[in-house]
């Protein structure tokens, strides 16, 4: 079975400084890799996701994240972070199961709050 | 392009106590999701719908919890008799194929008394 880790409870960050949230899975195959966002009041929004190929996915917002294979990880990075993306961030993790369909497993979040 | 709808949006009731919930997905997606998720914590996948098929419920306390989706559109999710421990936002999602982007809904914050 798959599993998603975030090391990170909480991280505080400067307006304008470089951001990574750290992400940790444990699947057998390959696996696909989501980054969601939970902002104060709103649903979840996808951020980007990997399935296949560069292993350098670019999603919205500015949010970038490399796949390392050999590290079993999958961390979400920003240049330059701005005040409104103060908000919680999940990691998941899908695998196709034997039985022809999905799962999709949430990671526990890292909470995001950002100094002015 | 509606997103997914939810209702209600706040419920509070006491412990043994029943309570619905309704989400009507995004039109044309076939997959639907129910998540549980408690303060502090990532969704937890209580059921998944193909259509109008169940594909996982291994993490439904199916004692007390059971959904349905009529016709594979609209859903709904039931707890009863309700537990403190139910206390917790209940999200639906929906997608419109496998692995696809989930797109989920506002959410029901329940709190059970």
């Amino acid at each position: 079975a798959q599993s998603v880790t975030q090391p990170d409870i909480h991280i505080t960050v400067s307006e304008g400084a470089s951001l990574e949230l750290r992400c940790n899975y444990s699947y057998g195959a390959t696996p696909y890799l989501f980054w969601y966002v939970q902002s104060p009041g709103q649903g979840l929004q996808l951020l980007l996701k990997y399935f296949s190929g560069d292993t350098l996915v670019q999603g919205i917002k500015g949010f970038e994240a490399e796949f390392k294979r050999s590290q079993s990880s999958f961390n979400l990075r920003k240049p330059s972070v701005h005040w409104s993306d103060a908000a919680e961030y999940f990691c998941a993790v899908g695998a196709q199961m034997k039985t022809s369909y999905d799962k999709v497993i949430f990671g526990p979040g890292t909470s995001l709050s950002v100094i002015p | 392009e509606a997103g997914v709808a939810q209702s209600p949006r706040y419920k509070i009731i006491e412990k043994r106590q029943s309570v619905a919930f309704w989400c009507n997905p995004i039109s044309g997606h076939a997959t639907l999701y129910w998540y549980q998720q408690i303060l502090g914590q990532g969704p937890k996948l209580l059921i998944q719908f193909q259509n109008n098929g169940v594909v996982d419920d291994s993490q439904l306390p199916k004692d007390r919890f059971s959904a349905e989706r009529l016709k594979g559109v609209d859903s709904t999710l039931k707890i009863q008799p309700a537990k403190l421990e139910d206390s917790a936002v209940y999200l639906c999602a929906s997608s419109l194929d496998r692995l696809g982007e989930q797109f989920f809904g506002p959410g029901t914050r329940l709190t059970v008394l």
